[in-house]
């Protein structure tokens, strides 16, 4: 069985500040870890993936995220953060990425809220 | 990139009614289709996993007499609520998975308010 386990409900950062936001997982199998924002009242949106190429990962508004194998961890990072990153982050691990219909498995989610 | 879209946004539907919720995958092919229901400030559970051409496999706990899936086509996965009360309001959204790309695409999900 996989799981994820997202450390913080709720982070604030000041604007221009660095975001972290912490993700470790647990897999039997090699994983597969994605980061998801949501808006309110919107869907998901893909921040970045992790698909066994290159460790660190780079996604889009500025987000990137670091596969440690060592330590089981998929953290979420952006040098600078803005006001419109307050939103709600989504870690999830699926055991497959392609088109098979594996599906994914979410953690509980991370509110960040950027302060002026 | 990919494109899914989820129909209607908000809906509110009295007491006893069915609401039938749809999403299309746009400019993709997506054998499997994945719907979640969200409550406030909560994760997603999944409820189904819906093959194209085959039943949706549910997960455990969730009714499928009352959460009705059917996936006709490559495109297009449909979620009927039937008989909806009020505890089944909440936040409703799909996901596609491309057979052809990696990763999976969100629809922007369905507000559903049953009184």
């Amino acid at each position: 069985a996989q799981s994820v386990t997202q450390l913080g409900s709720h982070v604030s950062v000041s604007e221009g500040a660095l975001v972290l936001l912490r993700c470790n997982y647990s897999s039997s199998v090699p994983p597969y870890l994605f980061w998801y924002v949501q808006y309110p009242n919107q869907g998901l949106q893909l921040l970045l993936k992790y698909t066994s190429a290159a460790t660190l990962v780079k996604g889009i508004n500025g987000f990137e995220a670091e596969f440690k194998k060592s330590e089981t961890s998929f953290h979420l990072t952006k040098p600078s953060a803005h006001m419109s990153d307050a939103a709600e982050y989504f870690c999830a691990v699926s055991d497959r990425v392609t088109g098979g219909g594996n599906k994914l498995t979410f953690g509980t989610g991370t509110q960040l809220k950027v302060e002026l | 990139g990919a494109v899914v879209s989820q129909h209607p946004s908000r809906v509110i539907c009295k007491s006893g009614t069915s609401v039938k919720i749809e999403c299309r995958s746009l400019d993709f092919q997506a054998t499997t289709m994945f719907w979640y229901r969200q409550f406030p400030k909560q994760s997603l559970m999944l409820m189904a996993t819906s093959n194209e051409g085959s039943k949706a496999t549910y997960e455990q706990g969730v009714e499928k007499d009352k959460f009705l899936i059917n996936h006709a086509s490559l495109t297009l996965s449909t979620l009927t609520v039937a008989s909806a009360h009020p505890e089944d309001s909440s936040f409703y959204i799909c996901s596609a998975a491309d057979i052809h790309d990696t990763g999976y695409t969100f629809g922007s999900g369905t507000r559903l308010t049953v009184v």
